[in-house]
């Protein structure tokens, strides 16, 4: 199946900080979602993106599949932001592969 | 809308035991899926169910089995559960439209199962 590797796999900021995390994934896909897993385990949907590049309010996401990578974008990070941070790819007929995550933590 | 649901939020077992993970959907989607999440890792699919009366192995299949119950329900049986299936476990569902490409819709997610076992 295909592979979706996520870097880096630990982040702290400072409130009010910007941070970049990519999400690489080796073959085509159909399609890629970000989701954010909370802390208290909630995976909450954040962007549904094949290519270009969307905004929601603090969070873009921009995906490349030609080059096959993703990219979120959190600025003027806040604590709430913190928690698990998912890519997944959709393949084949009907899959989902997830990567391990980025875990982000902002501090006050 | 409630979404995805799931029962229970939390169980613990026996190994050997067995036990039904219930899910439902109310957004009228074809598609519906089971992962588990185990720490430090993403989630693993275990089964999918493309379309009502259809079931699909996913990456991680061994142990369990699934019953596409109707369009909105999909469970997950452990028959004889083992301490290597202490893990969240997570429902999800999507409006799969065959025939248009790239097309495909998101998924969304059920709030998960906590199940330990002992």
């Amino acid at each position: 199946g295909i592979q979706v590797e996520q870097s880096p796999p630990d982040l702290i900021l400072q409130e009010g900080a910007n941070s970049t995390l990519r999400c690489n994934f080796s073959d085509s896909v159909n399609n890629l979602q970000w989701f954010h897993q909370n802390p208290w385990g909630q995976l909450i949907n954040l962007f549904y993106i094949p290519s270009g590049t969307k905004q929601n309010g603090r969070l873009s996401a921009t995906t490349v599949a030609t080059e096959r990578y993703s990219l979120l974008y959190i600025s003027s990070s806040q604590t709430t932001d913190s928690g698990v941070y998912f890519c997944a790819a959709l393949y084949g007929n009907n899959r989902l592969a997830f990567g391990k995550g980025n875990q982000v933590v902002v501090i006050p | 809308n409630a979404g995805v649901t799931q029962t229970p939020k939390f169980q613990v077992l026996k190994t050997g035991q067995s036990m039904t993970l219930q899910c439902a959907q109310d957004m009228n989607h074809n598609s519906m899926y089971w992962y588990r999440q185990d720490p430090g890792m993403g989630l693993r699919l275990i089964y999918y169910s493309a379309s009502e009366g259809t079931t699909d192995k996913g990456e991680v299949p061994n142990g369990y089995n699934v019953s596409r119950l109707n369009k909105r329900e999909f469970s997950l049986r452990l028959e004889s559960a083992a301490p290597s299936q202490t893990s969240v476990y997570f429902c999800a569902s999507r409006m799969r439209v065959p025939g248009q490409g790239s097309s495909y819709n998101e998924q969304f997610f059920g709030p998960g199962t906590r199940l330990t076992v002992l």
